[in-house]
């Protein structure tokens, strides 16, 4: 299976700021990635897919990038309804796999 | 408007299986796509557990193949989720969702408890 590493855990940040959330594919999953949001108590929302595509809805504040291993989402200027749980996922191989999860808060 | 929505018993016990139904409106599951069973576990951790394609053809996670069956009345516009031999580690909210590779369509999940 391929393992996904996402870092941080958990993360504080202001509102305004710009927000990182880092994921590494323990192989090449050539940018077979989505980015999801979920809010407690909500289902997961898809958010980004194929590493840098925008799902249709999304605000443009949101944005994807990465390639081979390594991808990342980026939150610009943040906003209070962005507090949420952040998830990557490959879709490169079966069976797809999940990242642990960034819950991002407000400081 | 898409629309997928989870439905079954909320608490199984211990040794016995875990049958959850997904109705879909809006799409028709033979029309395309396949068709996902995803569960977060308490603590976060996601995991696909299989789909059911527009065709009928399945796949599963491994992890679970001995144990998993998913099938589809094509009538109902519904798949279906049955998983045996359920244990406490199958404590879980379940969800269902529309799969291109990436999730994009997803039910509100049901909450199942595995307990005596």
């Amino acid at each position: 299976d391929i393992r996904m590493t996402q870092s941080p855990a958990s993360l504080s940040a202001s509102l305004g700021e710009t927000v990182n959330i880092e994921c590494l594919a323990s192989e090449d999953i050539y940018s077979d990635l989505a980015w999801y949001q979920q809010k407690p108590g909500k289902s997961p929302q898809l958010l980004i897919y194929n590493a840098n595509s925008l799902q249709n809805g999304v605000p443009s504040r949101f944005s994807g990038s990465g390639s081979g291993t390594q991808y990342s989402l980026k939150i610009n200027s943040l906003q209070s309804e962005d507090v949420a749980t952040y998830f990557c996922q490959q879709y490169n191989n079966y069976p797809y796999t999940f990242g642990a999860g960034t819950k991002l808060e407000l400081k | 408007e898409i629309q997928l929505q989870e439905s079954g018993p909320g608490l199984v016990k211990p040794s016995q299986s875990l049958s959850l139904t997904c109705s879909v409106t809006g799409y028709t599951i033979t029309s395309g796509y396949d068709w996902s069973w995803i569960r977060k576990f308490p603590g976060n951790k996601m995991e696909w557990m299989g789909y059911i394609s527009y065709s009928g053809s399945t796949n599963y996670n491994p992890s679970l193949k001995s144990r998993i069956s998913i099938t589809r009345d094509t009538s109902k516009n519904q798949f279906f989720l049955q998983l045996n031999s359920v244990t406490t580690e199958d404590t879980a909210t379940y969800y269902c969702a529309r799969d291109g590779g990436r999730f994009d369509y997803w039910g509100q999940g049901v909450m199942v408890t595995v307990s005596s």
